[in-house]
């Protein structure tokens, strides 16, 4: 039972490059979630999923999109890379109702 | 979401309990009190959670004043493995989904 996966785990991109920061999990929660930490800060939230086939945003979905086709897989789409972008995002999970959520190990992503 | 407020930094030493405290006097009634930690950049870890009873398990206490506007975290004996930042969080479900809002939270570091 690995719980939550993150690829890559590191990743240095160029100015308007595009790519895909996969997350998978195994605990066939219904419910996903994309997280930014920025130095010295606290976790903002990007997307989340309720279930497959439905997204939302969070508090700072510009720059990414989203797409949940089955349970175990929630990738994160940087479209058009930029600096600003620079951070370490996080993949979580959850099952139903008030339960504790796991969270994957983190992609560290530099943008020059 | 309530907003939460936490100090910025404390010590403990080992094998003392360590209490940490956080404010969130906006909190409404059907809002629960999580806490979370996050041991280096490692990906946030669920701690404990509670609506308005004390609460114990394995790791900690939590204590949640009859009024609801404050909490405490409670390490009951720490240990230098305990040394990370302390998230605490007021969430309301979304569909199910934990929309989690992180602070700053409290650097809680452990001495020898």
């Amino acid at each position: 039972n690995a719980g939550v996966t993150q690829t890559p785990k590191f990743q240095v991109l160029k100015t308007g490059q595009s790519m895909t920061l996969q997350c998978a999990q195994d605990m066939n929660h219904e419910y996903m979630s994309w997280y930014r930490q920025d130095p010295g800060m606290g976790l903002r939230l990007i997307h989340y999923s309720v279930g497959a086939g439905i997204t939302d945003q969070g508090e700072v979905p510009n720059g990414y999109n989203v797409s949940r086709s089955t349970t175990e897989d929630f990738p994160l789409r940087l479209l058009s890379a930029a600096p600003s972008q620079t951070s370490v995002y996080f993949c979580a999970s959850n099952n139903r109702g008030r339960t504790e959520a796991f969270f994957g190990q983190g992609t560290r992503l530099t943008v020059v | 979401d309530a907003k939460t407020t936490q100090p910025p930094s404390m010590d403990c030493a080992e094998g003392r309990a360590a209490n940490l405290p956080c404010n969130h006097s906006t909190i409404s009634g059907n809002e629960y009190v999580y806490w979370y930690r996050q041991i280096h950049s490692q990906g946030p870890q669920y701690i404990i959670h509670g609506l308005k009873n004390n609460e114990t398990n394995e790791m900690a206490s939590l204590i949640i004043t009859e009024d609801r506007k404050s909490s405490t975290l409670i390490l009951p004996h720490a240990t230098l493995r305990d040394t990370a930042v302390y998230y605490c969080i007021v969430l309301l479900l979304i569909q199910g989904a934990q929309k989690l809002v992180f602070g700053q939270g409290t650097r809680l570091t452990i001495n020898p």
